[in-house]
Formats: C-alpha cells, sequence, structure tokens
C-alpha cells in the first residue's frame, strides 16, 4: 500500500513561531505537494516538488517556505505562523503524467493562535 | 484566475438515481490530466477517476463515468445509481506541465447529499 504519512494530526502554535510541518512517502514519487483546505475555497496549492531540492510555488505561496532534501521527504515551513494560517494542510505525491491519482496524507490540522 | 470551477457548492440526489457533478477548467496545454475525488467526513482524499486530454472515450470506473467535452474544457462526474455512501465532498482537479514538472490543481469542491 502506497503510504503519505504527515507528522501531526492536529498543531497549536502561537503568532510568530516557525513551525514545521514533515511529510514523508514510500512510493519513490517524484511529485510531491503541499495544500491547504479552507471550507469554500477547495484545495489551494502551496509548493509542489518534482525532484530532490527542486521546488516550485503553487498559488499562494507567500508566509511558507519548504524543503527537500531526500526523495521522499518533503517539508513545509511557515516561518512566522499567523492567525491566517490556521487551516488544513495535506501532503500528496504522485508519479509524473499517468493516469494515477495523487496519494495524499491524511492533513494537519494546524491552529495559530 | 480560476482554473477549475466547480459550480454548485451543494448538490442533493435521491439514493438509486444519477447524479451530474460539474467542472470546467481552463488550460492552455495540450496535454493535461484530469481528475475526480471523493472525500467522505473522515477527511482522506480517495481517487475516483482519471481523464487524459488524449483520451477519446470518457473514462468509466463502475459507478462513476466521467463526461469529458474537450472544447468546452468540461469534465462533469457521473455516478449512477447513488448510494447513501457516495455522501461527501467531490473535488476535480487538473494535472498540467509546469516549468520543471507537473502540479495537480484543484476546484473549490461540491458536497453531494444522498437522500433515502
Amino acid at each position: 500500500d502506497v503510504k503519505v504519512t504527515q507528522s501531526s494530526r492536529y498543531l497549536v502554535k502561537r503568532t510568530g513561531e516557525k513551525v514545521f510541518l514533515e511529510c514523508v512517502q514510500d512510493m519513490d514519487h517524484e511529485n510531491m505537494f503541499w495544500y491547504r483546505q479552507d471550507p469554500g475555497l477547495g484545495l489551494r496549492l502551496i509548493y509542489f516538488s518534482y525532484d530532490v531540492k527542486m521546488k516550485e510555488k503553487g498559488d499562494i505561496p507567500e508566509g511558507y517556505s519548504v524543503s527537500r532534501e531526500k526523495k521522499e521527504r518533503f517539508s513545509l515551513i511557515l516561518e512566522s505562523a499567523s492567525t491566517n494560517q490556521t487551516s488544513m494542510y495535506l501532503c500528496a505525491s504522485s508519479l509524473s503524467g499517468t493516469g494515477e491519482g495523487s496519494f495524499f496524507g491524511q492533513g494537519t490540522r494546524l491552529t495559530v493562535v | 484566475a480560476q482554473k477549475i470551477t466547480q459550480t454548485q457548492p451543494g448538490m442533493f440526489v435521491q439514493e438509486k438515481e444519477a447524479v451530474t457533478l460539474d467542472c470546467t477548467y481552463d488550460t492552455s496545454d495540450q496535454s493535461y490530466g484530469l481528475f475526480w475525488y471523493k472525500q467522505p467526513s473522515s477527511g482522506e482524499m480517495i481517487f475516483l477517476i482519471y481523464q487524459g486530454s488524449y483520451d477519446e472515450q470518457n473514462a468509466t470506473e463502475g459507478r462513476y463515468s466521467l463526461n469529458f467535452q474537450k472544447a468546452r474544457k468540461s469534465a462533469n462526474l457521473v455516478i449512477s445509481a447513488s448510494q447513501l455512501g457516495d455522501s461527501a465532498m467531490y473535488f476535480c482537479a487538473m494535472r498540467e506541465s509546469s516549468t520543471g514538472g507537473f502540479k495537480t490543481i484543484f476546484g473549490a469542491g461540491t458536497r453531494l447529499f444522498v437522500k433515502a
């Protein structure tokens, strides 16, 4: 079974803290993604990576950065957490150019207080 | 600009009836992929069906079919014989090429309620 594992299911952080969300996949997928999901807005792409050390901005990268030092691990970093970053964060991985869908982690519900 | 548009925030359907969830997309790529996912209240994302832009036949997977109209840039999901377990959020998504690889973007979703 393909597994995408996010390090935390729930997180509560204070405004201004640096926050790390970790994601690991075990299927040797080259593509990995970070989305945030908010009611009425669907999933919005924050950053994605198509190879180790390669990253591209998605639609809402402001306030976030990412790191991909190893193929299986993709980290999302909130440099200075703000209350408007309270959201559900979903990590996903996929193969390139196939009809196979993306595989998602269970999500991290982040609350910034 | 919105690239994936799902115009139905919520839909109701009677059990055993068919329902169509709308999705339109915008891309300048010639090669792209279209996906539908289901998200039940448990929160997991479940891949349902895929349609490649060059596929001439509409994709089908069991009770799910994708009504692909390329000229209209629409990729509607049809669920036949609805079941109570089909009640969930449904997301349309598109994979398109980017600078170095592929990215997948999602619509806002449609919440489907199946009535007994």
